[in-house]
C-alpha cells in the first residue's frame, strides 16, 4: 500500500512565486526522498533527507522533515515554467541492503508565465 | 553515457499474450526495481532484486515475473494472468547499503492491452 499522501493533489502558481508541497506518512522511516516526473517520463531524484535531519537545501529547493508529525514539505522558491511537473515523496526502509521506496500519490505543479 | 534504458517505449499486446519489458543499466548498481504507474497515481513496486540471481516480490507482484541472470539486466514479463496490465512501467536501479538510497529511473515503457 502507498504510505505517502501528498497535499495538494494539484497546484497552479505564477512564475516567480513559491510552491509548497506536503507529504505525510504512516510509519517510521530511515529517510525520505523527493522526486520529480515530467509528463510521460521517468522520475528524477531531487533531494534526500535523513530521519535525524530537520531541514535540507539544494539550490531553489528546501525540504523539511518532522518525524514527530510524520510529515515533510518541499518548497520550490522563485518558480519557473520549467518546474512544471509532478512531484512525489518516497519513504525508505533499509531492508537487508536493498532500499525499497514507497511512493506517495504526487502533487501536479503547474507554473504559468 | 551511464544510465538506464528501457525498451520498447510503447508496447501493444492482445489479451491473453505474455509480453516482456526490457531494462538494462550500466551504472554498476546491485539493486534493480520494477514499478507500475497508473494515470494520476504514484508508483507501486512490482518486484525488486538486490543481487544477481535473487529477487523479491513487491506490493503488486501477481501476474508478473522477473529474472536477474546478469547484474545489468532485469526483464519484466507481464503474463496473461495480470488482470489489468495497461499501465506505465518504470525500471530503476540503485546502489545498496545505508548510504546509497537514491534510485535512478529509466524512461519507462507504456503498455497497452488491446
Amino acid at each position: 500500500s502507498q504510505q505517502g499522501e501528498e497535499d495538494p493533489q494539484a497546484l497552479s502558481i505564477q512564475e516567480g512565486e513559491n510552491a509548497t508541497m506536503n507529504c505525510s506518512y504512516k510509519t517510521s522511516i530511515n529517510n525520505l526522498q523527493w522526486y520529480r516526473q515530467n509528463s510521460g517520463r521517468g522520475l528524477v531524484h531531487l533531494i534526500l533527507i535523513r530521519s535525524n535531519e530537520r531541514e535540507k537545501h539544494s539550490g531553489r529547493l528546501r525540504v523539511t522533515l518532522d518525524t514527530s508529525k510524520k510529515s515533510s514539505s518541499l518548497l520550490i522558491t522563485a518558480s519557473r515554467a520549467a518546474d512544471t511537473a509532478s512531484y512525489f515523496c518516497a519513504t525508505v526502509f533499509i531492508t537487508g541492503g536493498g532500499n525499497k521506496l514507497t511512493f506517495g500519490t504526487g502533487t501536479q505543479l503547474k507554473v504559468e508565465l | 553515457d551511464g544510465g538506464i534504458t528501457q525498451s520498447p517505449k510503447y508496447l501493444f499486446r492482445k489479451e491473453g499474450q505474455n509480453v516482456t519489458l526490457s531494462c538494462e543499466q550500466n551504472l554498476n548498481h546491485d539493486a534493480m526495481y520494477w514499478y507500475r504507474q497508473d494515470p494520476g497515481q504514484g508508483l507501486r513496486l512490482i518486484y525488486y532484486s538486490q543481487i544477481v540471481n535473487d529477487f523479491q516480490k513487491g506490493d503488486i507482484a501477481e501476474g508478473y515475473s522477473v529474472s536477474r541472470e546478469k547484474k545489468e539486466s532485469f526483464p519484466l514479463t507481464v503474463t496473461s494472468a495480470q488482470k489489468n496490465p495497461t499501465a506505465f512501467y518504470l525500471c530503476a536501479s540503485s546502489r545498496t547499503g545505508a548510504n546509497y538510497n537514491e534510485q535512478f529511473f529509466g524512461p519507462g515503457t507504456r503498455l497497452t492491452v488491446l
